[in-house]
């Protein structure tokens, strides 16, 4: 299964655009990256997903290059809510119920 | 509203006293799964079930049952509960394929003393 790698924490100032960086430089060709985060202890809440193009959604956008390396999830305007553990993920087709989260990155968004 | 439903929320108690935490879901979907988290450790996967009836080990399955009789619910049974299980328990659901999220629902914090 494709690994990723994210930096383990990340400032950002509030009313900025956060840009959270994934690697993920063993991805197959049919395999999505996914983008949850946790706030504190309460259950992982889905982000966004894609598979080559970009996306965009009312709360993210996802940035993927094209050789599909590495992504960077955007939150464009971020606030004090959005503090929590932001978890980039690879799943796999052929055995799309395994759902690695990784050590995720901290997102400290400060006023 | 769309949503994974877990009961109880908290809950102490002692070792050997089995227990059940239900874990309920109004989407339809096929797939569910539960998961456990400890610090350190991330998210492990304890089963998962792809539909009624189907039901398959994850990567920490030991000391744990689960059930899927009705196509709504998935709930995670510990029979002899030990200290080792104290943890924070999520589960989530999805329909099936690898471009179908998953949904979490709001964890069941278990302390066995």
């Amino acid at each position: 299964d494709a690994k990723t790698t994210q930096p383990p924490s990340m400032d950002c100032a509030e009313g900025r655009a956060a840009n959270l960086p994934c690697n993920h430089s063993t991805i197959s060709g049919n395999e999505y990256v996914y983008w949850y985060r946790q706030i504190h202890s309460q259950g992982p809440q889905y982000i966004i997903h894609g598979l080559k193009n970009n996306e965009t959604n009312e709360m993210a956008s996802l940035i993927i290059t094209e050789d599909r390396k590495s992504s960077t999830l955007i939150l464009p305007h971020a606030t004090l809510r959005d503090t929590a553990v932001y978890y980039c993920i690879v799943r796999v087709p052929y055995n799309f119920n395994k759902f690695y989260f990784g050590s995720g990155t901290k997102l400290n968004v400060k006023p | 509203e769309a949503q994974v439903t877990q009961n109880p929320r908290y809950l102490i108690t002692v070792t050997g006293k089995k227990l059940t935490v239900t874990c309920s879901q109004n989407m339809n979907h096929e797939y569910m799964s539960w998961y456990r988290q400890d610090p350190g450790l991330g998210l492990r996967q304890i089963y998962y079930s792809m539909n009624v009836e189907v039901t398959d080990k994850g990567d920490v399955p030991e000391g744990y049952k689960v059930s899927r009789k009705e196509k709504r619910n998935f709930p995670l049974i510990l029979e002899s509960p030990s200290p080792n299980q104290t943890s924070l328990y999520f589960c989530a659901s999805s329909f099936q394929g690898s471009d179908q999220p998953q949904h979490f629902g709001d964890g069941t914090r278990l302390s066995i003393l």
